[in-house]
């Protein structure tokens, strides 16, 4: 049973514009949270992450969201550039367990130019 | 600064033969990770290792699929006999704990295996 969900496989935006991916998960004992960024052909590599004791946390042109209370996170990119046309994962974890991930089955976002 | 190797990149093999992934994590990490990407699950945990040992290994789908660790440089998955429903890009990632749990893992470039 899927953990972390990931309900839009695919979102289109204009270069420029706002990105929002969304990602929801189950488990309660989740307390840190990923994201990961995957072009083809390459293995997924780390964007930005968040603890639970954080509702916000922001990297440059990428902020990540926590909502505990709907256990939803979203990650935002601002402004979109056409090289961020990726897959995004987001992965869930509870740091007083081992440093397994648990991952959604990802979003795949184009920009447009 | 090498990352996570794995190989081969690609593999065809026919149903019924031997496949062997293999793995090189990155030098001083103490965790080590296989996984497998399909579209309906995305990506699926298979079995991890801390310091070379099999800690959970609930994501191995049946007894045909096995992993060792024999030293902290090197890993193999291996799947006998294959099927066409191996059929997928496996990955391999490798974290530290040093610095807490939930940190960051890295991951190869996968290998993408085909079953005919």
């Amino acid at each position: 049973d899927q953990q972390v969900k990931q309900n839009s496989p695919s979102l289109s935006v204009q270069e420029g514009r706002i990105s929002i991916l969304n990602c929801d998960y189950t488990n309660s004992m989740f307390d840190y949270f990923l994201w990961y960024k995957k072009y083809p052909a390459e293995g997924p590599t780390f964007l930005i992450s968040i603890s639970s004791i954080k509702d916000k946390n922001e990297d440059g042109r990428f902020t990540v969201f926590l909502n505990k209370s709907a256990k939803h996170l979203s990650l935002h990119i601002v402004p979109s550039q056409p090289g961020d046309s990726a897959v995004y994962f987001c992965a869930a974890t509870h740091q007083t367990g081992a440093n397994n991930l648990f991952f959604g089955t990802g979003t795949r976002l184009t920009v447009i130019p | 600064d090498a990352g996570v190797i794995q190989s081969p990149r690609h593999e065809v093999t026919e149903m019924g033969q031997e496949v062997t992934l293999r793995c090189k994590p990155i030098s001083g990490h103490d965790y080590l990770f296989w996984y497998r990407q399909t579209m309906m699950r995305g990506l699926e945990l298979l079995i991890y290792f801390n310091n070379n040992v099999p800690i959970d290994d609930s994501g191995m789908p049946e007894d045909r699929f096995s992993a060792k660790m024999p030293n902290a440089s090197f890993s193999t998955l291996k799947i006998q006999p294959s099927e066409p429903r191996d059929s997928a890009v496996y990955f391999c990632a490798s974290s530290y704990s040093g610095q807490g749990a939930g940190q960051p893992q890295h991951f190869g470039d996968g290998t993408r295996l085909s079953i005919l």
